[in-house]
């Protein structure tokens, strides 16, 4: 049975870093055909992808937020880490783990797989 | 930037069919695929590489392509199919990027 769990702080200051954790059971963070990716969804809005990460430790970023994102894995504990730097009240959101179908190494499908999401508040 | 537009809502009676349009330039080079979201709940994958159906989702859900559109049809509505839509695809061949249509809420009337 497939998993995701987000886990983090429901609660940050303005230009805080926020960092998230996805543990993941039922597959292999080494499995080639598989990565994880994180997606946000402000209150009422759309979803956001984010950033992926490969089973080869390959990194994708999203373009707008590139400067502020960094993922990574640790294979052993079958976790997936997001930090975002300089958090501001936009960044309000639900943030989401998913398992991304990958076609071949490092070009992602689709997410097959959701955690149940965190919401994250930016506040003071 | 890459962007795929739906339209905001879409309403129905139950029983008719829904049709939820995502329209996007790279959409003839590249899949797409629509996920189905319900108040508080993360999204759900109903249609994979333009028209493939994932096991448990019924058969009511399909998928097809033409061009720079594609279609997700929802044929004898329920009331249970009241939620958010959001398609998906690469913004480009052979990227890694990943973008989000901007949702379509289906009403059933």
């Amino acid at each position: 049975q497939v998993t995701l769990k987000e886990s983090g702080p429901v609660l940050v200051k303005p230009t805080e870093t926020l960092t998230l954790t996805c543990t993941v059971s039922g597959f292999s963070l080494s499995n080639a055909r598989m990565g994880v990716s994180w997606i946000r969804q402000p209150p009422g809005k759309a979803l956001e992808w984010l950033a992926h990460i490969f089973s080869n430790d390959e990194k994708s970023y999203s373009t707008s937020l590139k400067s502020r994102l960094t993922i990574s894995k640790d294979t052993s504990k079958s976790q997936v880490v997001l930090t975002m730097t300089n958090m501001d009240p936009v960044d309000t959101a639900t943030y989401y783990c998913a398992r991304v179908i990958v076609v071949v190494t490092a070009i992602p499908e689709y997410f097959d797989y959701w955690g149940q999401g965190t919401l994250v508040t930016v506040s003071s | 930037s890459y962007e795929l537009t739906q339209p905001p809502s879409v309403s129905v009676s139950p029983g008719q069919t829904a049709r939820i349009t995502c329209s996007g330039d790279a959409l003839p080079k590249q899949y797409a695929y629509w996920y189905q979201q319900k108040p508080g709940q993360a999204p759900v994958l109903v249609i994979y590489k333009d028209s493939e159906r994932p096991s448990g989702i019924p058969e009511r859900f399909s998928g097809s392509s033409s061009g720079t559109t594609v279609t997700l049809t929802i044929s004898g509505v329920q009331a249970e199919d009241e939620a958010d839509y959001y398609c998906q695809s690469a913004d480009s061949s052979g990227t890694s990027h990943v973008v989000f249509g901007g949702g379509t809420k289906l009403t059933v009337l």
